[in-house]
C-alpha cells in the first residue's frame, strides 16, 4: 500500500459543485501539503501545513480551502469549482525530524477536471 | 525565494552522460539545492541534495560551483527508464512548504 494515498484518483465534475480531494499518510510525518500541476508549468504549491493547528497559504491559495482533521489526514475543498481548477493535484508529506533534506513524499496524484 | 531557470526539454541516448544544469542567481545563504524527478502521472521523486562542491548517491550526482549560483545534475549512463521531468529547487530544506517547484527540465532518453 502507497505511504501516501490519495483519493479520488479521478473526478469529473461540473461548474459550481463543490469537491474535496482527501490525502491520507502513513508515513507519520508532521507537514503535508497540497500541489497542483498544470501542463508546462510544473507544480504550484496550494496550502501547507507544519502541523495540525498549523495552516499556510501557498501560492495559489484562492479558490482552495483546507483542513487538516488529524495528523494524517489533510483535505483540499473546491468551494465552487470552475473549468480553470482543472489539474492534477498531489498530495505530499515531509518529516520535520528529518533534518538532513526536508524530503517531500508525494502521492499519485487526483486528476480533477471540471466541466 | 531564489528563482531557478533550467532547460525546457533535453534529448539523450541510451548509455550517455547527462547533464541538466540549473542556474540560481540569487540563492541565499541557507538555501539547498534539490533536484526531484517525475515521470508520466506520478508525484515527483526526491534524487538528490546539495549545499556545495559535490554530492554523490546511487542514482546521480550533484556538482555546484564555489559561487552556487547553478548546479549541474549529471545522469550517468542513462536509459529509456530515466525519460522523465527534473525539478532544481533551491530552498531552505527544512520548511519544505517553502520549496517551489519550476517548470522542470523535460529530458527523453532515446534508443
Amino acid at each position: 500500500d502507497a505511504d501516501v494515498t490519495q483519493t479520488p484518483r479521478n473526478r469529473i465534475t461540473k461548474t459550481g459543485k463543490r469537491i474535496m480531494l482527501e490525502c491520507s499518510q502513513t508515513k507519520g510525518h508532521d507537514r503535508m501539503y497540497w500541489y497542483r500541476q498544470d501542463p508546462g508549468l510544473g507544480l504550484r504549491l496550494i496550502y501547507y501545513s507544519f502541523d495540525v493547528k498549523d495552516i499556510n497559504k501557498g501560492e495559489i491559495s484562492d479558490g482552495y480551502s483546507v483542513s487538516r482533521q488529524a495528523q494524517a489526514k489533510f483535505s483540499l475543498s473546491l468551494e465552487s469549482a470552475i473549468p480553470n481548477q482543472t489539474a492534477l493535484y498531489f498530495c505530499a508529506t515531509s518529516d520535520v525530524r528529518q533534518a538532513n533534506t526536508g524530503e517531500l513524499f508525494f502521492g499519485e496524484g487526483s486528476r480533477l477536471t471540471v466541466l | 525565494l531564489a528563482k531557478t531557470t533550467q532547460p525546457i526539454s533535453m534529448d539523450s541516448y541510451e548509455g550517455q552522460e547527462v547533464n541538466i544544469t540549473c542556474s540560481h542567481n540569487n540563492i541565499a545563504t541557507n538555501d539547498y539545492i534539490t533536484w526531484y524527478q517525475q515521470f508520466p502521472s506520478q508525484g515527483p521523486r526526491f534524487i538528490i541534495q546539495g549545499y556545495k562542491t559535490k554530492v554523490t548517491n546511487e542514482v546521480a550526482s550533484l556538482f555546484i560551483p564555489a559561487d552556487r549560483k547553478s548546479s549541474t545534475l549529471s545522469l550517468p549512463r542513462v536509459s529509456l527508464s530515466d525519460t522523465a521531468v527534473y525539478y532544481c529547487l533551491v530552498g531552505d530544506r527544512a520548511p519544505g512548504g517553502k520549496l517551489i517547484f519550476g517548470q522542470g527540465t523535460e529530458l527523453s532518453v532515446k534508443p
